[in-house]
């Protein structure tokens, strides 16, 4: 298996742009997950799926991010118009039912 | 959110030694989860113990968990310098969400 694919891997913008971030999950895997990782703040969750359906969006802020799930095997997370306090590492992950999260290698956003 | 405590939050042995790190944690769980991730890259994960288990073993490591002190280690016995990265603890209360901790720094000195 490929493991979950994250693109881009890095990815510069100048505040006020859109930034697209994109995610494959596992096949099969029915959680989908992004989260955020600063220095300040760790690893925050954003939101998670379940069967493409939003079961939590509270950690989002919602004037500016948004994420959907068309089909189980593709997730964007759009932020717009990017700030720079948005530069951070964004993860996505993916589980099966009540097991461990496997991760993605990241997006590394800096907005300047 | 972030309801774990690791503690250290960095922590510097010599190749060779054991390393412990803790975790701790606020409400009732279904299972703990211990994740490395070496610089710049995802979070890989390590090992699972459930709430009904104490002690569980995979291969140097060893993690034990106490849910009457709402606590956990994780022990890496024979540190290499590839053991060099960030161990969080991450905690699962039947919501399938995982709250996470703030991560112990392991630096192991060759």
């Amino acid at each position: 298996d490929a493991g979950v694919i994250q693109s881009p891997r890095h990815e510069v913008t100048e505040m006020g742009q859109e930034v697209t971030l994109r995610c494959k999950p596992i096949s099969g895997h029915d959680y989908l997950f992004w989260y955020r990782q600063t220095m300040m703040q760790g690893l925050e969750l954003l939101v998670y799926f379940n069967n493409k359906a939003v079961m939590d969006d509270s950690g989002m802020p919602k004037d500016r991010f948004s994420a959907k799930m068309p089909n189980a095997s593709f997730s964007t997370l759009k932020i717009q118009p990017s700030e720079p306090r948005d530069s951070a590492v964004y993860f996505c992950a993916s589980r099966i039912g009540a097991e461990t999260q496997y991760f993605g290698p990241g997006t590394r956003l800096l907005v300047l | 959110s972030q309801q774990g405590e690791e503690d250290p939050q960095a922590l510097s042995i010599q190749e060779g030694e054991n390393a412990t790190m803790n975790c701790s944690y606020k409400t009732s769980i279904n299972n703990l989860q211990w994740y490395r991730q070496n610089s710049g890259r995802g979070l890989v994960h390590l090992i699972l113990i459930r709430s009904n288990e104490r002690e569980k073993h995979s291969g140097r490591l060893r993690v034990t968990l106490d849910t009457s002190k709402k606590s956990s280690s994780l022990l890496i016995t024979a540190s290499r310098a590839a053991d060099t990265a960030s161990y969080f603890c991450a905690t699962d209360a039947n919501n399938y969400q995982l709250i996470w901790g703030a991560g112990t720094k392991l630096i192991i000195k060759p």
